[in-house]
């Protein structure tokens, strides 16, 4: 079945580690996103990429970094988790910037 | 600050009746508003979307109104189910501006619970 997958879908870690979130669409859509969601707040930005080889920032992207080496893969990295970070994190896709996005199950992560 | 506001973080229908949701926003840019529903665990999904261009849009029992006077949409479900227990999100964008293409702002959510 089509769609957004993200791996992995829970994980437990120490502050001050890198961690790499994955996330790999198959749907061949242009734009992708990466947003948190926290208790009482809805979804927030973190960074999005319109095409391949692009990225740019949204409301909330300090701590976070992204690459987009090609059409189907976006991984989100924390480069050293601090327990604010702890969130569900999702993963979007929509095939261009104009289209409603489609989201993956999310990525439930917990800093200690 | 908040763009897209739900000032209702719950409602709670019986079954058969009607569950009206709503969502107010700030910004004049905006030009296309989405309606999403979360399952606890899954991703949110896409409902419904309207343009500014109108004030009304139908999907089976789902209806998105827009009032751009107001800077207000409401989400109808005419009859409400238990299945429809959901948390729903309304996200605004502003299409037409290159910067902010395709970038969706979301509101806090409604947690709906519909009762048989």
């Amino acid at each position: 079945i089509a769609g957004i997958t993200q791996a992995p879908t829970s994980q437990i870690l120490a502050a001050g580690r890198r961690m790499t979130l994955r996330c790999t669409q198959d749907m061949r859509h242009n734009a992708m996103y990466w947003y948190r969601q926290d208790l009482g707040l809805g979804l927030r930005l973190i960074h999005y990429s319109n095409t391949a080889g692009t990225t740019g920032k949204g409301e909330v992207p300090d701590g976070y970094s992204v690459s987009r080496a090609n059409t189907d893969d976006f991984p989100l990295t924390l480069a050293s988790a601090v327990p604010s970070q702890t969130s569900v994190y999702f993963c979007a896709s929509s095939e261009t910037g104009a289209q409603p996005q489609h989201f993956g199950d999310g990525t439930r992560l917990s800093i200690l | 600050d908040q763009q897209v506001k739900q000032n209702s973080p719950s409602l709670s229908v019986q079954e058969g009746r009607i569950s009206i949701l709503n969502c107010d926003y700030t910004n004049s840019m905006f030009d296309y508003f989405l309606w999403y529903k979360k399952y606890p665990a899954e991703g949110p999904t896409f409902l419904i979307s309207i343009s500014s261009i109108k004030d009304k849009n139908e999907d089976g029992r789902f209806t998105v109104f827009l009032n751009k006077s107001a800077k207000h949409l409401s989400l109808h479900i005419v009859p409400s189910q238990p299945g429809d227990s959901a948390v729903y999100f309304c996200a605004a964008s502003a299409r037409k501006r290159g910067s902010t293409l395709g970038r969706l702002y979301f509101g806090r959510g409604t947690q709906l619970t519909v009762w048989p």
